[in-house]
């Protein structure tokens, strides 16, 4: 079975300073990895994705994400944090091909990050 | 950004009345999904459709039908909602599914229901 831990609720930085969102997954194979970032009151909207190429990748708005295979983690890093980054962040994993090919996604419960001035 | 429209995008009712969310895509996106969002609980499944009157459970799927009749629309109803169905939901679409996939999904903004 697979499954997602955001291992914090909460993060707040200021402006400038590192992003760490961390992840830890639980997968029976492979996985495919995938970060969503949430803004007030709207929908998600993906981030980046590791689909078992490089596994240091790279997503929009300077984020990137390692995948760490012996560590079962995908921590969302960016090196210095923007007031527009303040926002809900959703690690998601994906479950694979159980009931045919639709490939269900799981989500983590969602880090919240505020951004100081 | 992807053609998603949900509605109703706010909507009050009374508990036990029948309520339709209706989502419609034009990116002409075989698989759609429902999702409900509640704090502390991430997103989770509802239904999803793999195709034109194909679909199938998800996590939280009791108390919910769906019907795709047409590519572009996917509906989710509660027959008789209840106060636990008060949530914010979403609907999804992705061009593939499946794990050797992206797997990236395209979202609506979201339709916060209430009911009292």
């Amino acid at each position: 079975a697979q499954s997602v831990t955001q291992l914090d609720s909460h993060v707040s930085v200021s402006e400038g300073t590192p992003v760490l969102l961390r992840c830890n997954y639980s997968s029976s194979y492979s996985p495919s990895l995938f970060w969503y970032v949430q803004h007030p009151n709207k929908g998600l909207q993906l981030l980046l994705k590791y689909t078992s190429a490089a596994t240091l990748v790279k997503g929009i708005n300077g984020f990137e994400a390692e995948f760490k295979k012996s560590e079962t983690s995908f921590h969302l890093t960016k090196p210095s944090a923007h007031m527009s980054d303040a926002a809900e962040y959703f690690c998601v994993v994906s479950a694979g091909n159980y009931g045919g090919s639709q490939g269900n996604l799981i989500f983590g419960k969602g880090t919240k990050l505020s951004v100081k001035p | 950004d992807a053609g998603i429209t949900q509605s109703p995008r706010h909507k009050v009712t009374e508990t036990g009345t029948p309520v339709t969310l209706r989502c419609h895509q034009t990116e002409n996106h075989r698989y759609m999904y429902w999702y409900r969002q509640d704090p502390g609980h991430g997103l989770r499944l509802i239904h999803y459709s793999y195709g034109v009157k194909d679909t199938d459970k998800g996590e939280v799927s009791d108390g919910y039908s769906v019907s795709r009749s047409k590519t572009e629309d996917f509906l989710l109803t509660l027959e008789s909602a209840t106060s636990s169905q008060t949530s914010v939901y979403f609907c999804a679409i992705s061009e593939k599914a499946g794990h050797t996939n992206t797997g990236e999904l395209f979202f609506g903004e979201g339709s916060r229901l209430t009911v009292l």
